[in-house]
């Protein structure tokens, strides 16, 4: 079965604290992988999206990274914010006809001032 | 340019009782999906239109959820009757097609079930 698991479900770090999500995918026949963010009551926002043929990408304070050999993806966020606080998900688009996104749980994150 | 719309923004029913839900994609996006968001999870595909016709339903519980994309744009999602397992948030998004484009979300409908 084709599943994505974030850890940890919940993260609190003070401001201006550089820090790492951590996703990890059971398949790496995977055609691309999205980093999400919710905030409460709101829909996802798209922040990254990296293709299977990348390493990386890098928007803003916001660095995705992709190891398909181990399963793994991280975003890491430079000297974060309060305005951060938010769930980040994590998507796979698994190769194949369908394409659909698979999401993982998600992290909650709170950036204390 | 307009992003994805979904209408009501909350809703509360009681067991039982029907409900439906309605979402605008982006001008131009071929796909559209719904996914099913219960809290502290993330959102399970529901079904996946390309165009009008769908192209994957195998998520959607037939017996009590309906969905429709007439003319290819606008869709309803409907749930009759509803059940308290069905209490989620119920996202929208779409792409320009199917084939691993970048989708994008609307702000979702809470549906609480009592």
């Amino acid at each position: 079965k084709q599943e994505v698991t974030q850890i940890p479900a919940a993260l609190s770090v003070p401001e201006g604290e550089n820090l790492v999500l951590n996703c990890s995918f059971t398949d790496s026949a995977i055609y691309n992988l999205q980093w999400f963010r919710q905030d409460p009551g709101k829909g996802l926002t798209s922040l990254l999206l990296i293709q299977s043929s990348q390493r990386e990408q890098t928007s803003g304070r916001l660095n995705a990274s992709l190891d398909k050999s181990s399963g793994r993806s991280t975003l890491y966020i430079a000297a974060s914010q309060p305005g951060d606080s938010a769930t980040y998900l994590c998507a796979v688009r698994y190769s194949g006809s369908a394409r659909q996104l698979t999401f993982g749980s998600g992290t909650q994150l709170t950036v204390l001032p | 340019e307009a992003g994805v719309a979904q209408s009501p923004r909350y809703k509360i029913i009681e067991k039982r009782q029907s409900v439906a839900f309605w979402c605008n994609p982006i001008s131009g996006h071929a796909t559209l999906y719904w996914y099913q968001q219960i809290l502290g999870q993330g959102p399970k595909l529901l079904i996946q239109f390309q165009n009008n016709g769908v192209v994957d339903d195998s998520q959607l519980p037939k017996d009590r959820f309906s969905a429709e994309r007439l003319k290819g744009v606008d869709s309803t999602l409907k749930i009759q009757p509803a059940k308290l397992e069905d209490s989620a948030v119920y996202l929208c998004a779409s792409s320009f097609d199917g084939r691993g484009y970048e989708q994008y979300f609307g702000p979702g409908t809470r549906l609480t079930v009592t």
